[in-house]
């Protein structure tokens, strides 16, 4: 079965703290593909990043983070020193290498209080 | 930046309307997708395509249809809107390359009175 689990519904941090997003997935190809997209309250999904299974090194671009772990099947999703316009919902998603099909887990949202 | 639009972005209809949601892209993607997210953000694909006269149903039953005349083109058309249609939908397009990240459009609030 492919699933992805975000079981952080909804989180709530004070500016400038640092924050952790977990997403665990289960997938039994050994070929698959991690996404992270953010959801702001205009409502589209943008894409933060994608990150193929044979690739654990963690990358870093700004003040994000991501964590990625085949050995607890995790893609752990870390903003730094928060702000509020972080504030939006986050989801993590899987994508099945041949195929064009995404599984999303659902969701985390995030405020940061000013 | 993605080029993918969806008109309306809200819509207020009554029950019985027929309604058709429009996507346009112009990345020139091939395989286009509708989901429908609830209140509770869960998205669910509804449907899917990868080409020109390709349409599949995705893993959430609806009773919408679609259809990809062009290959830019994937609107979405409820032949008789209930209440139980008022969702958000949200169109995305993805790319040639097998597991390249999809792109989003702003998505069509849809309530059905």
């Amino acid at each position: 079965a492919q699933k992805v689990t975000q079981a952080q519904t909804e989180i709530s941090v004070v500016e400038k703290e640092d924050v952790t997003l977990d997403c665990v997935y289960e997938t039994r190809d050994t070929t698959y593909y991690l996404f992270w997209y953010k959801q702001p309250p205009s409502g589209e999904l943008v894409f933060l990043i994608r990150r193929n299974s044979f690739d654990e090194q963690n990358e870093i671009s700004g003040r994000y983070s991501w964590n990625f772990q085949k050995s607890t099947s995790s893609f752990n999703f870390t903003i730094t020193a928060s702000q509020v316009v972080d504030s939006a919902v986050y989801f993590c998603a899987l994508g099945i290498s041949g195929t064009y099909k995404y599984i999303f887990g659902t969701g985390t949202r995030l405020k940061v209080l000013a | 930046e993605a080029d993918i639009y969806q008109t309306p972005r809200y819509l207020v209809i009554g029950t019985g309307k027929k309604i058709t949601l429009e996507c346009s892209q112009t990345m020139g993607h091939d395989k286009m997708y509708w989901y429908q997210q609830d209140p509770g953000m869960e998205l669910h694909l509804i449907h899917y395509s990868y080409g020109v006269n390709s349409t599949e149903k995705g893993d959430l039953s609806s009773e919408s249809t679609v259809s990809r005349i062009r290959t830019e083109h994937f609107p979405l058309t409820l032949e008789s809107a209930r209440p139980s249609h008022t969702s958000q939908y949200l169109c995305a397009s993805s790319g040639p390359v097998l597991n390249t990240e999809a792109f989003f459009g702003q998505g069509t609030r849809l309530t059905v009175v």
